[in-house]
């Protein structure tokens, strides 16, 4: 079972930032936690990982809680392009334990 | 450049007619991984492999079976397709082994199945 909370569907005005949240509140201090994000009939695309500290790269920034239980991945400025259903999924990095189980994620709605 | 390549993008079958969907990536990851994805549903996944160990998830139906002949590639064949079947079908690779980074997994385009 999916060890993530979302909610179903949040909007976002084009060229703000969106942020959306994850809660995770049983995940363990051996697991990441990682975002996808998945447009229309494509394959899912990753987006951003981090384990304890937040991170950033050219797509977005995640932004994790000292006590790891939650977490926030931030497009600074969203685009139509990034309308999409988002997952925040949870996953051990030890050897052994290769399974991404996806949640029901977050379906973003960039409007003009 | 393709890096997970999924042949057919779209496949008709008939009921209960046996139907193979491929994947190939070049990536040389250690893990392929086979999920389905209905429609307005997360993906859900089938099973992985990690080099040749076969890992079947427990609510797998065993209509559904697959064969990793090498690191490039891997099939999903479905040996008995009903209309519950209907879904796309997405691969996807990683690399394998214990990190202080973790791996991230890349998808496939995905196949769309229609079983009539």
């Amino acid at each position: 079972d999916a060890k993530t909370t979302q909610p179903p569907s949040m909007d976002c005005a084009e060229g703000r930032a969106a942020n959306l949240p994850c809660n995770h509140s049983t995940i363990s201090g051996n697991e990441y936690v990682y975002w996808y994000r998945q447009i229309h009939s494509q394959g899912p695309q990753y987006i951003i990982h981090g384990l304890k500290n937040n991170e950033t790269n050219e797509m977005a920034s995640l932004i994790i809680t000292e006590d790891r239980k939650s977490s926030t991945l931030i497009l600074p400025h969203a685009t139509l392009r990034d309308t999409a259903v988002y997952y925040c999924i949870v996953r051990p990095f030890t050897s052994g334990t290769y399974k991404y189980i996806f949640g029901t994620g977050t379906r973003l709605k960039v409007l003009a | 450049d393709a890096m997970v390549i999924q042949n057919p993008r779209y496949q008709v079958t008939q009921f209960g007619k046996p139907v193979t969907l491929s994947c190939s990536q070049t990536l040389n990851h250690n893990v392929m991984y086979w999920y389905q994805q209905k429609s307005s549903q997360a993906p859900k996944l089938l099973f992985h492999y990690y080099d040749k160990d076969f890992n079947n998830e427990a609510d797998t139906p065993d209509n559904f079976q697959s064969r990793r002949p090498n690191t490039s590639f891997c099939f999903l064949d479905i040996r008995s397709p009903g209309l519950g079947d209907a879904a796309m079908y997405l691969c996807a690779t990683s690399r394998g082994g214990s990190s202080g980074r973790g791996y991230e997994q890349y998808f496939g385009p995905g196949t769309r199945l229609t079983v009539t």
